[in-house]
């Protein structure tokens, strides 16, 4: 079936490690986005991606990385100097970026920082 | 700049009953509105939008929104619901000044949504 895999679905960290979330998509879509997620507060804005090789930071990239070295992979890296990194953090594509506002997203990866 | 006020944090209702997730939205351009739910521990999923057209827009799984521009608002309903409806329910608004583009969703704070028996 397409779809968004998100992994690892729980993860762990110490304070002061990088950690990777991997996002894969086989939908065929060119843009792909990265959202964080924290209760109370709805979905907010990492990084998007509208086309390979090509990346745009959200309204908090601060303290986050990505890449987009192939169409169907986006992975998002929680570097150490995100300060509150704990997070429930959502992967999300679409066929374009215009404006159908469809956005299918993945599972989730739910990090926590000890 | 867009924002999304989601006025209702929680709502709980009796299975079979109405319900009514009130959204309101605040923007100087043209909108194009969004319903998205998130059922737990999972993503979220499209329920319907708002491009252009009718302001009664009716979406999956028997809910309709409708569009009031003058009250600036896009209310969620449903006649009545079922116990699997429980979920987290986000609206979001994208504006014409930016294109409409996917990347300048705004999402509003969420209703969580909880149907008892």
């Amino acid at each position: 079936d397409g779809g968004i895999t998100q992994s690892p679905k729980y993860l762990f960290r110490k304070e002061g490690q990088n950690v990777t979330l991997s996002c894969e998509q086989n939908l065929n879509h060119d843009a792909m986005y990265w959202y964080r997620q924290d209760p109370g507060q709805g979905l907010r804005l990492i990084y998007y991606s509208q086309i390979v090789n090509d990346f745009q930071k959200g309204d908090i990239a601060e303290g986050y990385s990505v890449s987009r070295e192939k169409k169907e992979s986006f992975p998002l890296t929680v570097t150490s100097a995100q300060k509150n990194p704990t997070a429930f953090y959502l992967c999300a594509s679409s066929t374009g970026t215009g404006a159908t506002g469809e956005l299918f997203f993945g599972e989730g990866s739910r990090l926590t920082v000890l | 700049a867009q924002s999304v006020t989601q006025l209702d944090s929680q709502v709980p209702v009796f299975e079979e009953a109405p319900v009514e997730l009130r959204c309101n939205y605040s923007s100087s351009v043209s909108v194009y509105l969004f319903w998205y739910v998130q059922y737990p521990n999972q993503g979220l999923q499209l329920l319907l939008k708002y491009l252009s057209g009718s302001t009664l827009v009716k979406g999956i799984n028997g809910f309709e929104a409708e569009f009031n521009k003058s009250q600036t608002s896009f209310h969620l309903r449903k006649p009545s619901v079922h116990i699997s409806d429980t979920a987290e329910y986000f609206c979001a608004v994208s504006d014409l000044r930016s294109g409409g583009s996917n990347y300048k969703l705004t999402f509003g704070k969420g209703t969580l949504l909880t149907v008892n028996p």
